[in-house]
């Protein structure tokens, strides 16, 4: 069965780090790009980060660039995310995602992230 | 504020069709033929239905629909069934700057 589970959810206070994990099964992991997408309470989608299966390219969207790095390991069919300064505005579900053909095939079930005092 | 609007219903009855709409601009929707449409249940993992504006992944039932007219892209379920109620996103591909823009959302009920 192909399946992404995400872990590393949980609350933080502003200004803290968070590093969000996600193990990939029954697919071949190292061929795929990945992404981190995340929902806000209320809200809709964002995408906020790519990397290629190579671990080559790799991009983020403005809201996270400077303070989320993303990184994988393919020996370990996982994909990471590091969060650090996080704000009040970053508290959402975060999705971890297989893409392929310029859409996401592929999606775990979510970890949330709280930033509260 | 979502970079693709989306209407914030839709409903319909059983067996009828839907369309929902996906409204961006001439950098995303209008640009390129990377639209997809995702079919969310709250607590659980989204679902692609529809990619590459019209193409239906294995296992998902020629009822989803996609089509692109300019800036606007377009999913159609028809002979709706309960099990449709949910949300529904888009999602664009925007260049190698913004990358990906979804839209807000739209909830279906079947009424």
């Amino acid at each position: 069965e192909v399946q992404l589970v995400e872990s590393g959810g949980g609350l933080v206070q502003p200004g803290g780090s968070l590093r969000l994990s996600c193990a990939a099964s029954g697919f071949t992991f190292s061929t795929y790009s990945m992404d981190w997408v995340r929902q806000t309470p209320g809200k809709g989608l964002e995408w906020i980060s790519y990397i290629t299966g190579s671990s080559n390219s790799i991009h983020y969207a403005d809201s996270v660039k400077g303070r989320f790095t993303v990184s994988r390991d393919n020996a370990k069919n996982s994909l990471y995310l590091q969060m650090n300064n996080l704000r009040a505005e970053d508290t959402a579900v975060y999705y971890c995602v297989g893409d392929a053909s310029y859409a996401f095939q592929i999606w775990g079930e979510g970890t949330m992230v709280i930033v509260s005092s | 504020q979502s970079a693709l609007t989306q209407p914030r219903s839709v409903s319909g009855s059983p067996g009828q069709s839907v369309t929902i709409s996906c409204t961006g601009t001439s950098s995303d929707v209008g640009a390129y033929d990377y639209v997809s449409w995702y079919q969310h249940h709250p607590g659980k993992a989204p679902k692609l239905m529809i990619y590459a504006v019209s193409e239906r992944p294995s296992g998902i039932p020629d009822r989803f629909s996609g089509s692109k007219s300019g800036n606007t892209a377009s999913l159609t379920i028809s002979g709706l069934q309960a099990e449709d109620e949910t949300d529904y996103y888009c999602c664009s591909y925007a260049g190698t700057y913004t990358h990906w823009v979804f839209g807000g959302g739209t909830k279906l009920t079947v009424l």
